[in-house]
C-alpha cells in the first residue's frame, strides 16, 4: 500500500518568515495530493491540493509543488502569521472509486509573533 | 462546499457501556464514509470504510465486533463503540468524499472512565 513520509514533525518560525513542509510517497500510481490544516480539537480542513498532471499550484500565501519523478511534494507558506499555527497533514491517494487518502504524520507549525 | 456533521461532539461514558457516534453528510450524498481515530499529537488512523447498503471494510487490527459500523442511508453512517474501555478514549473523526475531496466531520471526543 501507499506510504507517506512527512517532515519536519515540528516547525517553528518567526512571523513573516516562510515555512516549508515536505512529503514523499511510495506508490507511483498516486495522483491526488491534498494538504489539510488542523487546529487543536478541530476537524482537518483542506487548504490546497494538487493533481499529478500539475507541477505547482498557488493560492495567495500558500503554494504546493509536486515532483512526480522523485515522488515528493511540498507545501510552502509565505509571510507566515500567528493564525497559521496548526498541524498540517499531507496525503496521497489513488482515485479508484471512492479514494482513500494515506496521511503523513503531520507537522506542527508554530508561528511566533 | 460540502458539509459533514458529527454528533455528539464529546461524550463521557463508564467503562463497559456502548457509545454511538453519528456522521452525516448535510448537502450531498455519500455512498462511502470513512472513520478515523486520532490520538493526541498524532496523525489520522483509518479505522474502517463505511459502505451504504453493505458491510463495512475494516483496517487491519481494528476489531469489527468492537467498532460496529452501520451505513443505513446515503447521508448517515454510525460508529458504535461497544463495551468501551479507557484505552478507547480518543478523538474519532468521520469523513465523506465529495468529488475528489475528503470532507471531515468536526470529530467526537470520547472519554471512557
Amino acid at each position: 500500500g501507499e506510504n507517506v513520509e512527512q517532515h519536519p514533525s515540528t516547525l517553528s518560525v518567526q512571523e513573516g518568515d516562510s515555512a516549508v513542509i515536505k512529503c514523499t510517497y511510495s506508490d507511483s500510481a498516486s495522483n491526488y495530493f491534498p494538504w489539510y490544516k488542523q487546529e487543536l480539537g478541530k476537524r482537518p480542513q483542506l487548504i490546497i491540493d494538487i493533481r499529478s498532471n500539475v507541477g505547482e499550484k498557488k493560492d495567495q500565501r500558500i503554494a504546493v509543488t509536486l515532483n512526480k519523478t522523485a515522488k515528493h511534494f511540498s507545501l510552502h507558506i509565505t509571510e507566515t502569521q500567528p493564525e497559521d499555527s496548526a498541524v498540517y497533514f499531507c496525503a496521497a491517494s489513488i482515485r479508484v472509486g471512492s479514494y482513500i487518502p494515506t496521511f503523513g504524520r503531520g507537522t506542527s507549525l508554530i508561528v511566533h509573533p | 462546499g460540502a458539509v459533514v456533521s458529527q454528533h455528539p461532539s464529546w461524550v463521557i461514558c463508564k467503562s463497559g457501556t456502548s457509545v454511538k457516534i453519528e456522521c452525516r453528510s448535510l448537502d450531498f450524498q455519500a455512498t462511502t464514509m470513512f472513520w478515523y481515530r486520532q490520538f493526541p499529537k498524532q496523525s489520522l488512523m483509518l479505522m474502517a470504510t463505511s459502505n451504504e447498503g453493505s458491510k463495512a471494510t475494516y483496517e487491519q487490527g481494528v476489531e469489527k465486533d468492537k467498532f460496529l459500523i452501520n451505513h443505513a442511508s446515503l447521508t448517515l453512517s454510525t460508529l458504535t463503540v461497544t463495551s468501551a474501555h479507557p484505552e478507547d478514549s480518543s478523538f474519532y473523526i468521520c469523513s465523506a468524499p465529495y468529488t475528489d475531496t475528503q470532507y471531515f466531520g468536526p470529530g467526537t471526543r470520547l472519554t471512557v472512565l
